[in-house]
């Protein structure tokens, strides 16, 4: 079956200009997670979807980051007004059931550049 | 404050020979690890886990150790293989509160395992 997929792949923007990233989990999955790599760093968290729970936004670094699941299945991070520091690789990952010791199957990733 | 601590960022072993990745944790609280392999241009795959009630898992080549006392933790591979050459992160789970399915990472120790 078709794992998660993330689009684009790259995205190149100018410093103030607002970015969407999408994420398509595995079919039938309930928890998608969102995770950041900035150079040289881990996978850092930003936000967590369970089914129909409110999100857990802990992990988002600043109000200028938002994200929205439609229909417990397509996620969007959105960005606005990006800075250089948000320059990263963003990286969705879905569960079954979001449960604790369950496997998260992660999307390839986008690679975002802000000049 | 990194949570989990990778201290070496790239090891280089000959192949056949035992490949040893470390991690070290600071918070206690956490009762499940994982580690999680990633090739360029792809996003992470799961490797191999341990609950804290356990101080060994094995899986094939693949065997995870972890310290409680310690706090650490590693992943031992043997025999390597060229095509284990790869970036392997460490993480650890909460598996109560608002830690719930989160994964924490380390930055990542870049293995290359030379034929």
């Amino acid at each position: 079956g078709a794992g998660v997929s993330q689009s684009p792949s790259n995205k190149v923007t100018e410093k103030g200009k607002d970015v969407e990233l999408r994420c398509d989990p595995i079919s039938g999955h309930t928890a998608l997670y969102w995770y950041r790599q900035s150079l040289g760093q881990g996978l850092e968290f930003l936000i967590y979807f369970q089914g129909n729970s409110a999100p857990d936004k802990s992990g988002l670094p600043s109000d200028r980051f938002s994200a929205e699941r439609t229909g417990g299945s397509v996620s969007t991070l959105t960005i606005q007004r990006t800075q250089q520091e948000d320059s990263a690789v963003y990286l969705c990952a879905s569960s079954l059931n979001g449960g604790g010791q369950e496997t998260q199957y992660f999307g390839p990733g986008t690679r975002l550049l802000v000049l | 404050d990194q949570q989990v601590k990778q201290n070496s960022p790239s090891l280089s072993v000959q192949e056949g020979r035992i490949s040893i990745l470390n991690c070290d944790y600071t918070n206690s609280m956490f009762d499940y690890f994982l580690w999680y392999k990633k090739y360029p241009a792809e996003g992470p795959t799961f490797l191999i886990s341990i609950s804290s009630i356990k101080d060994k898992n094995e899986d094939g080549r693949f065997t995870v150790f972890l310290n409680k006392s310690a706090k650490h933790l590693s992943l031992h591979i043997v025999p390597s293989q060229p095509g284990d050459s790869a970036v392997y992160f460490c993480a650890q789970e909460g598996t109560g509160g608002t830690s719930y399915g989160k994964l924490t990472f380390g930055q990542g120790t870049i293995l290359t395992v030379h034929p």
